[in-house]
């Protein structure tokens, strides 16, 4: 149980389009979900916090209306990336906490997509 | 948050324990010590997590030093799909109690230690 299904897993595009990325728990819901961002030999950075229902907190340096985060409904948050230039390039992950455990539980996370930007 | 510190690297042989340390002096006393892993070219995957005792499961031990001050993640046979990076994250329980929503439960991850287990 507990799965977190993320797609696309790998997505090439051209610079100055726009990509989403879908994160979806499959078998719980999810009223915070929270994307991260890998770059090549380096841990995990918190981009930012999307709620369901409500604005996603971004983390600082992070800018809101590059990233666009919508998180519609208790199993689904995109995040779309916009005008994505090669810099942008990275590993995205996304992760949930389910709706109907305790605070401290622990959070499940997607097998992340590849964005590589031409 | 409270930080921890982890050893860049470690190696291991398939099938003996591994032993990862973690150094977390300045934890306070509601911080939960939770542990990750990731595969290559994978999410990160939930190990295991305490407060004060030790605590088993299906994959891993996780011994916490009286003093909190410190934790080890054992790993009681190693094998080849062990290997990955491996998290030691302190999550903060008030702050996850209340803070309102916004981006309470969130994990910092630091750089971790990176897992070699040789066949």
């Amino acid at each position: 149980g507990a799965v977190v299904s993320q797609h696309p897993s790998r997505v090439i595009c051209k610079s100055g389009t726009s990509v989403k990325i879908e994160c979806r728990s499959l078998d719980f819901q999810a009223t915070t979900m929270f994307w991260y961002r890998q770059f090549p030999k380096q841990s995990l950075m918190l981009m930012a916090t999307s709620n369901e229902g409500s604005k996603a907190t971004y983390e600082q340096g992070v800018e809101k209306d590059k990233f666009l985060i919508n998180h519609a409904s208790l199993t689904l948050s995109t995040l779309t990336v916009t005008s994505a230039h090669p810099e942008d390039s990275s590993f995205y992950i996304c992760s949930a906490r389910n709706l109907g455990t305790s605070y401290n539980s622990p959070l499940h996370f997607g097998n992340g997509t590849r964005l590589t930007v031409t | 948050d409270a930080k921890t510190t982890q050893p860049n690297s470690m190696e291991s042989n398939e099938e003996e324990p591994v032993h990862l340390p973690c150094n977390h002096s300045t934890i306070s006393g509601t911080d939960y010590i939770h542990w990750y892993r990731q595969l290559p070219s994978q999410g990160p995957e939930y190990v295991i997590h305490g407060l004060t005792s030790n605590v088993n499961n299906r994959m891993a031990s996780l011994a916490i030093a009286e003093d909190r001050k410190s934790s080890t993640l054992i790993l009681h046979r190693a094998t080849l799909r062990d290997a990955a990076v491996y998290y030691c994250i302190l999550r903060d329980s008030q702050n996850l109690k209340n803070a309102g929503g916004t981006s309470y439960g969130k994990l910092t991850f630091g750089q971790g230690t990176i897992l070699t287990v040789h066949p």
